[in-house]
C-alpha cells in the first residue's frame, strides 16, 4: 500500500514564526504536492515537484516555499506565518504518469495565533 | 470561468438508497482525466473512482459508478446502497491533458440518515 505521512497531524505556531511541514512518500513516486484546504474553497495547489530539486508553483504560492532534496521528501516551509495561513495543508505523491491517481497525507491542521 | 463546479452545498440520503452527487467541468483539452475522492471527518482524501476523456464505458468501481457524459461536460458520481459511512465530502477532481497536476472542485457534503 502507498503510504504517505506528515509529520504532525495538529499544529499552533505564533505569528511570524517560521513553520517547516514535512513529507514523506514511501512508493518512490516523481511527483509531490502540497495544497492548502479552506471551507468552501475545496483544495488549491500550494507548490507541485516533478523531481528531486524541482518545483512549480501552484495557484496560492505566495507566503509559502518548498524543498525537495530527496525523492521521499517535499517539505513545505512558511517563512513567517500568518494569521491567514491558518489552514489544512495536505501533502500527495503521485507517479509521473498523468492516470496515476494522487495518494494523500493524513493533513496537518495548522493554527497560527 | 471554474475549471471545476460542484454546485450542491448538502445532500441527504437515506441509508440504502442510491445518491447522485453532480459535477461539471470545463476543459479545452481533448485529454483529460477526472478523479472522485471521500474525504471523511478525520481528514485523509480516498481517491475512489477515475474516467478517462477517451474512455468509453463509464467507471464503476464496487458501489461507485461515473455517469459521465462528455458532450454535457458532466461527470456526475452515483452512489449505490449507500451505507452510514459514505457521510463525507466527496471532491470531484480534474487532470488536463498530460499535466499531473488537478483542479478540484468545492466539494459536496453527504449525510446519510439511517
Amino acid at each position: 500500500d502507498v503510504k504517505v505521512t506528515q509529520s504532525s497531524r495538529y499544529l499552533v505556531k505564533r505569528t511570524g514564526e517560521k513553520v517547516f511541514l514535512e513529507c514523506v512518500q514511501d512508493m518512490d513516486h516523481e511527483n509531490m504536492f502540497w495544497y492548502r484546504q479552506d471551507p468552501g474553497l475545496g483544495l488549491r495547489l500550494i507548490y507541485f515537484s516533478y523531481d528531486v530539486k524541482m518545483k512549480e508553483k501552484g495557484d496560492i504560492p505566495e507566503g509559502y516555499s518548498v524543498s525537495r532534496e530527496k525523492k521521499e521528501r517535499f517539505s513545505l516551509i512558511l517563512e513567517s506565518a500568518s494569521t491567514n495561513q491558518t489552514s489544512m495543508y495536505l501533502c500527495a505523491s503521485s507517479r509521473r504518469t498523468s492516470e496515476e491517481t494522487q495518494y494523500f497525507g493524513p493533513g496537518t491542521r495548522l493554527l497560527v495565533l | 470561468a471554474q475549471k471545476i463546479t460542484q454546485t450542491q452545498p448538502g445532500m441527504f440520503v437515506q441509508e440504502k438508497e442510491a445518491v447522485t452527487l453532480d459535477c461539471t467541468y470545463d476543459t479545452s483539452d481533448q485529454s483529460y482525466g477526472l478523479f472522485w475522492y471521500k474525504q471523511p471527518s478525520s481528514g485523509e482524501m480516498i481517491f475512489l473512482i477515475y474516467q478517462g476523456s477517451y474512455d468509453e464505458q463509464n467507471a464503476t468501481e464496487g458501489r461507485y459508478s461515473l455517469n459521465f457524459q462528455k458532450a454535457r461536460k458532466s461527470a456526475n458520481l452515483v452512489i449505490s446502497a449507500s451505507q452510514l459511512g459514505d457521510s463525507a465530502m466527496y471532491f470531484c477532481a480534474m487532470r488536463e491533458g498530460l499535466n499531473s497536476k488537478l483542479t478540484f472542485g468545492k466539494g459536496i457534503t453527504l449525510s446519510v440518515r439511517p
